[in-house]
């Protein structure tokens, strides 16, 4: 049964920590996608990769975020330092993104992070 | 640009009752349209989707959803509800053209009482 895995399923960390969450995507995909949900905002996009490499991060902050795909089992999501409007929940997901195709997202159970 | 617009942050519905949630989008090109279903403390699960194929859309758990270009519309329907449908729903956007990144609507809580 294939499925996106994320660890870890909970964070708590105090302000100024950094944070590193991690996402194995299935097997064979080659997109991979970072959201942040919480109950003011919803669902926002965060960054996304296509074979590694990352097509659009627009929707990251910068100054703090940062996300990476060192090989194709594995992407990271950082945040150095944390705050407390950091706190959410980080759903990492992925799909078979060639052009054109209705590419389905297959999503993992999420990291709830908690920044005191 | 795509966006989408879910009417109603809450919907309510005793068992058995017809399940309606609407979802209205904007496409600047041929859209491909999604619902996804999110179970409380889980990740998001895709329902259905249209493609350009039929507009009439069969998805999991007895769900469907039908595509109304006229309307700019992508409502989603269950002739009777069930309590394990409690959940939140989400409508999404992407372009049919080239590789676009999903645009979601700020989901639907679907509350079914007895």
């Amino acid at each position: 049964d294939a499925r996106v895995t994320q660890t870890p399923r909970h964070k708590v960390t105090e302000m100024g920590q950094e944070v590193t969450m991690r996402c194995q995507p299935i097997l064979g995909h080659n997109t991979v996608f970072w959201y942040r949900q919480t109950m003011m905002q919803g669902l926002e996009l965060l960054a996304y990769f296509r074979n590694r490499a990352p097509l659009d991060d627009s929707g990251m902050p910068k100054d703090r975020f940062s996300a990476e795909m060192p090989d194709a089992t594995l992407a990271t999501l950082k945040i150095q330092p944390s705050e407390p409007r950091d706190s959410a929940v980080y759903f990492c997901a992925s799909g078979s993104g060639a052009q054109g195709i209705s590419n389905e997202q297959f999503f993992g159970p999420g990291t709830r992070l908690t920044v005191l | 640009a795509q966006s989408v617009t879910q009417l109603g942050s809450h919907v309510s519905v005793s068992e058995g009752a017809l399940v309606l949630l609407r979802c209205n989008y904007s496409s600047s090109v041929p859209p491909y349209l999604f619902w996804y279903v999110q179970y409380p403390n889980q990740g998001l699960q895709l329902l259905l989707k249209y493609t350009s194929a039929a507009t009439l859309v069969k998805g999991i758990n007895g769900f469907e959803a039908e595509f109304k270009k006229s309307e700019t519309s992508f409502h989603l329907t269950k002739p009777s509800a069930h309590m394990s449908d409690a959940a939140e729903y989400f409508c999404a956007v992407r372009g049919s053209t080239g590789f676009q990144k999903l645009v979601f609507g700020t989901g639907t809580r679907l509350l079914v009482s007895p």
